[in-house]
């Protein structure tokens, strides 16, 4: 079974503290992706990157950067965060080339900024 | 032409009943719809997907109808059960691509 797992279930931080947000996955995908999730938005994606150190911006990157120093992780960073990032933050992994093309997700963060 | 647009957004169905959630899309270029299902506190999960060579995708109480003229899709679910409470996400995206894009969700609740 593909496993995925976010370092924290929630977090707690206060407006201008830089934030990370780990990632792993255990399944050798080439494909890695950080996404933000809010009610009435569906997933929208912040970053992706389908090699180690190859990162490329999503839809909302404003705000965030990313890191990806082994294939199995991946990094999402908030340089000052603001109350407005305050959010779910859902990371997947997926195999390229795959028929199905399906993404693998974790539990998610839970991340609430004060 | 990047939206996937679904609806509705909420839907309560009584046990035994049939679920419906509708999306639809603009971009053409889209050959790979999958639908996600997430339970509180965890992360979606692949449930069903279809790709539009085919008009119809059943797997066990859970169909997809595509219907590409109109750039449309649907996830029925027959005898909707209490276990069924989740969000459902409807996507879409490119083989080949790196891009997938969801729908806003729809909160389905089947009464008991």
């Amino acid at each position: 079974d593909v496993k995925v797992t976010q370092s924290s279930r929630y977090l707690v931080k206060r407006t201008g503290e830089k934030v990370f947000l780990e990632c792993v996955q255990d399944m050798d995908h080439e494909n890695m992706f950080w996404y933000r999730q809010d009610p009435g938005l569906g997933l929208r994606l912040i970053y992706f990157s389908y090699d180690v150190k190859m990162k490329e911006k999503g839809d909302i990157p404003e705000g965030y950067s990313v890191s990806r120093e082994k294939k199995e992780r991946f990094s999402l960073i908030l340089e000052s965060a603001s109350t407005n990032q305050t959010s779910m933050y859902l990371c997947a992994s997926s195999a390229p080339g795959t028929v199905t093309d399906t993404q693998y997700f974790g539990p998610g963060t839970r991340l609430t900024v004060l | 032409q990047q939206q996937v647009k679904q609806s509705p957004q909420s839907l309560i169905v009584q046990k035994g009943g049939i679920s419906i959630i509708n999306c639809a899309y603009e971009n053409t270029a889209f050959d790979y719809f999958p639908w996600y299902q997430q339970f509180p506190g965890k992360g979606p999960a692949l449930l069903i997907a279809i790709r539009p060579d085919v008009s119809e995708k059943k797997e066990g109480r859970f169909t997809i109808s595509f219907n590409k003229s109109a750039k449309q899709f649907s996830l029925h679910i027959m005898d909707s059960q209490p276990g069924d409470s989740a969000t459902y996400f409807c996507a879409a995206s490119t083989t080949g691509g790196f891009k997938t894009i969801f729908g806003a969700g729809t909160r389905l609740f089947v009464k008991a």
